[in-house]
């Protein structure tokens, strides 16, 4: 399974955007980028996911560089709700499984 | 909206004794997913379904086992408890027909083993 390497930590100010980067230079041309963050003692939670085009919701956006070994989720304006653990996931297209790396922890400040 | 719903939320077992989770997805959702968390670690993969059928396995003890039922809901079997075994347990469900889309968890099962 291909690797995802992330910070271990970062810090914003609220109200702030934040860039995440997410390296993953193994990725293979099936395999799609997938985020998800995790508050404290809470499930997983789905952010973001994308192919080769950037993606944007209601939460994030997600850029994607084009030769897709590296991506960065990009939250507009920080909260102190958005303080979690963010994990960057490849999924590969037809495997039902997925691997949560270390993440990166998101602290942001008031 | 319907949401993952996991059952028990907490669980106390003895050492050497079994304990049985429950899962169950969110309606017409194709793809369940076992996950293991244990304190101050990430989520582990052990075991996913899709359609009813055991999909792909991850770091699944061999004590443990899993099934998911003509109903969608899906049961992790857990034997021989050890104390190791402590953890949060989380289920995800996704509808994954045409390639992987976003993973629906659970709220978890916090299992104690003394």
């Amino acid at each position: 399974d291909a690797k995802t390497t992330q910070p271990n930590s970062m810090e914003s100010n609220e109200e702030e955007p934040v860039h995440l980067p997410c390296n993953h230079s193994t990725i293979s041309g099936t395999d799609y980028i997938h985020w998800y963050r995790q508050l404290p003692s809470q499930g997983p939670e789905y952010v973001i996911h994308g192919l080769t085009s950037n993606v944007n919701n209601r939460m994030a956006s997600l850029a994607i560089a084009e030769d897709r070994k590296s991506s960065t989720l990009i939250l507009h304006r920080a909260t102190l709700r958005d303080a979690a653990v963010y994990y960057c996931i490849l999924r590969a297209y037809n495997f039902n499984k997925f691997y949560f790396g270390s993440g990166t922890k998101l602290n942001v400040k008031p | 909206a319907a949401g993952v719903i996991q059952s028990p939320r907490h669980l106390i077992k003895e050492k050497r004794e079994t304990a049985t989770l429950k899962c169950y997805p969110i309606p017409r959702h194709d793809t369940v997913y076992w996950y293991q968390q244990g304190p101050g670690q990430d989520p582990q993969f052990l075991i996913s379904f899709y359609e009813k059928m055991q999909s792909d396995k991850g770091s699944i003890p061999d004590r443990f086992s899993a099934q998911q039922f003509s109903d969608y809901h899906s049961e992790l079997n857990m034997s021989s408890l050890e104390l190791g075994d402590s953890a949060l347990y989380f289920c995800a469900s996704s509808l994954d027909r045409q390639g992987p889309t976003e993973a629906f968890f659970g709220q978890g099962t916090r299992l104690t083993v003394v």
